[in-house]
């Protein structure tokens, strides 16, 4: 079954930390992964796809299919960072659906 | 481009009736996705909708219908409305070779009393 599993609800860090937002997969294909981000008052958006290895708003992510993980990573937090994100999944060939795990709020403090 | 639009952006209703839903993509792209959001859960997938037949559908009872038309706009259709029902409907809208890359509406809040 495809699942996308995020642990965190909640994250909160100091501006200038270091912040990893985790993401476990379960799909018994060949995935794309992507990470999507909500800030406050505006529309869900996409932020990074792993298939395209940038880096956006200096935030990176890593597949790694040995421990079916996506985590996204960010050397120093920035308050502008604070929102809500969501990792998701879509077959990588011949799929239509892209599933999403529950979120996690990234809260950055001054 | 205005981007993914969705009308209408709130509404309340009572249980047993029915809700339409409307949801126009951007210029070109060809692939309309619908998803329900409850609060504090991410999207759930309903359908996937491509060149006006169903490509996808998530785990929704039968009352959960949609369409997508000509000009690729889509329509979710909801009857004998549950409070269950009460949530975001958001649409979203994708080129078909990038298929998992979505452009989302804002979304349309359906309170069910």
């Amino acid at each position: 079954a495809q699942r996308v599993t995020q642990p965190e609800k909640l994250l909160s860090v100091f501006k200038g930390a270091p912040v990893e937002l985790k993401c476990n997969y379960s799909y018994s294909g060949s995935p794309e992964l992507f990470w999507y981000v909500q800030y406050s008052r505006q529309r869900l958006q996409l932020l990074l796809r792993h298939i395209s290895r940038e880096s956006i708003k200096g935030f990176t992510a890593d597949l790694n299919k040995g421990e079916t993980s996506f985590h996204l990573k960010k050397p120093f937090a920035q308050e502008e960072d604070s929102a809500m994100y969501y990792c998701a999944l879509s077959p990588l060939t011949g799929g239509f659906k892209t599933i999403f795990g529950a979120g996690t709020r990234l809260f950055v403090k001054a | 481009d205005a981007g993914v639009t969705q009308s209408p952006t709130h509404l309340i209703k009572t249980r047993g009736q029915h809700v339409t839903l409307r949801c126009s993509p951007i210029s070109g792209h060809k692939s309309v996705s619908w998803y329900q959001q409850v609060l504090g859960q991410g999207p759930q997938f309903i359908f996937q909708y491509y060149e006006k037949e169903e490509r996808g559908r998530g785990n929704f009872p039968d009352r959960f219908s949609a369409r997508q038309f000509p000009n690729y706009s889509s329509e979710l259709n909801v009857n004998a409305l549950l409070l269950g029902d009460s949530a975001l409907y958001l649409c979203a809208s994708s080129a078909i070779h990038r298929a998992g890359e979505l452009f989302f509406g804002e979304g349309s809040r359906l309170t069910v009393l």
